[in-house]
């Protein structure tokens, strides 16, 4: 089964300074990766994913992901931080569910809080 | 745009009772899904359905039983609560096509809690 792991429960970051929030996968063959995020009381949102193509995925909100191969990562990252990106952020990878259909497991998310 | 609408938002159960937890979406999407999220877990997938009339099991389905009758709708069933599905529950779907590509649109959750 694919895998993805978020080594952090928190981030936190001033507000104006880049943000970068971690993710790694294990995966047998081609990853498939996304970041999702969660503000409070609400479900989560799609932000961006990574199929083929470009290392940088650029997303919604000013948000861009690094896929890198070779250290197994999809970091998502912002050059500029705001208050307002403070929420919870999942990282998730596609995998086979043996039942026909394609699904997504979940990191256990990175709560990330922006200092004003 | 309605989107993803669950209903009940909230719910407190005692141990033994069953309720049904109702997720219906208004964009035609062929896939549902039901999630729990617990603090430090993450989600984990409880069912999910590929189109109207077929569900599957996830990852945590003991406990839990679902039904898509219709193509908007895809019911959660609890038949008798224990304590240990004190969660918040959920719902969501995408396309076909999302299916593979990973984008889902999420309800705004149900919280229940089992005394």
């Amino acid at each position: 089964a694919q895998s993805v792991a978020q080594p952090e429960d928190q981030v936190n970051v001033a507000e104006g300074n880049p943000l970068t929030v971690k993710c790694t996968y294990s995966v047998s063959g081609n990853p498939y990766l996304f970041w999702y995020v969660q503000y409070p009381n609400r479900g989560l949102q799609f932000l961006l994913k990574y199929i083929t193509g470009d290392n940088l995925v650029k997303g919604s909100y000013g948000f861009e992901a690094e896929f890198n191969k070779s250290q197994t990562s999809f970091h998502l990252k912002k050059p500029s931080a705001l208050v307002s990106d403070s929420a919870l952020y999942f990282c998730a990878v596609r995998d086979w569910s043996g039942a026909g259909s394609y699904q997504l497991t979940f990191g256990k998310g990175t709560k990330l809080s922006v200092i004003p | 745009n309605a989107g993803v609408t669950q209903t009940p938002k909230f719910r407190v159960l005692k141990t033994g009772q069953s309720m049904t937890l109702l997720c219906a979406q208004d964009m035609n999407h062929e896939y549902m899904y039901w999630y729990r999220q617990d603090p430090g877990m993450g989600l984990r997938l409880i069912h999910y359905s590929v189109g109207e009339g077929t569900t599957a099991k996830g990852e945590v389905p003991d406990g839990y039983n679902v039904s898509r009758l219709k193509k908007q709708n895809f019911l959660l069933g609890l038949e008798s609560a224990a304590p240990s599905q004190t969660s918040v529950y959920f719902c969501a779907s995408s396309e076909l096509a999302g299916g593979y590509t990973g984008e889902l649109f999420f309800g705004e959750g149900s919280r229940l809690t089992v005394l």
